[in-house]
């Protein structure tokens, strides 16, 4: 079946401007995480969201970050008034309600902000 | 809290050599788990094996297996016979199983491998 998938898989933007990152989970999957690698860096939790449950939103970095999932299915991350150091890799993942269920993750979107 | 550790930043290996990774953790909660994830230069997070933290037995998934230490808290992953498609990013992970459902993943930094002829 088919997996994860992001858009855009690359996104450059002007200083100021605001962004939306979408996430296609794998259907079927309750839990959807977002993460964020910087250059050569490890991924960085952002925010977590569990079928009904509030989301986990312990990672975000600043309140210019927010995400929402609608249906239980498709999420949007959304940076207001990006920053350069905004720009990284963001990563989505999804996975099972098990807790020792591996996270499956999406190929990406690039984000590069001048 | 929870902190992964992975300590080299860079490794190499002869191709069908054995190479292991370090990683350590540390973790307050009494029930983890641990997964590492491979990261070739495409970019995608590949899982590659898990290891439960009550589990009694190592984890293994064909050529790789996962030394668990719990008394260290380390869990190496060993990879067998390495091959040139084995060059990547190696990244250990730990989430905490409470309540059993899922949750975040805390990462380490990684170890590059290369993988040479």
């Amino acid at each position: 079946g088919a997996g994860v998938s992001q858009s855009p898989s690359n996104k450059v933007t002007e200083k100021g401007k605001d962004v939306e990152l979408r996430c296609d989970p794998i259907s079927g999957h309750t839990a959807l995480y977002w993460y964020r690698q910087s250059l050569g860096q490890g991924l960085e939790f952002l925010i977590y969201f569990q079928g009904n449950s509030a989301p986990d939103k312990s990672g975000l970095p600043s309140d210019r970050f927010s995400a929402e999932r609608t249906g239980g299915s498709v999420s949007t991350l959304t940076i207001q008034r990006t920053q350069q150091e905004d720009s990284a890799v963001y990563l989505c993942a999804s996975s099972t309600q098990g807790a020792g269920n591996e996270q499956f993750f999406g190929p990406g979107t690039r984000l590069t902000v001048l | 809290a929870q902190k992964i550790t992975q300590t080299q930043p860079g490794m190499f290996v002869q191709e069908k050599e054995a190479v292991t990774l370090d990683c350590t953790y540390d973790t307050s909660d009494p029930s983890y788990g641990l997964f590492w994830y491979k990261q070739p230069s495409s970019g995608e997070m590949i899982f590659l094996i898990y290891q439960g933290s009550y589990d009694q037995q190592n984890a293994t998934e064909g050529r790789y297996s996962l030394n668990f230490q719990k008394a260290r808290k380390s869990a190496n992953l060993v990879i067998s016979a390495s091959q040139l498609g084995d060059s990547a990013m190696y990244f250990c992970a730990m989430r905490d199983l409470r309540g059993g459902t899922a949750s975040k993943l805390t990462f380490g930094t990684g170890t590059r491998l290369q993988v040479t002829l």
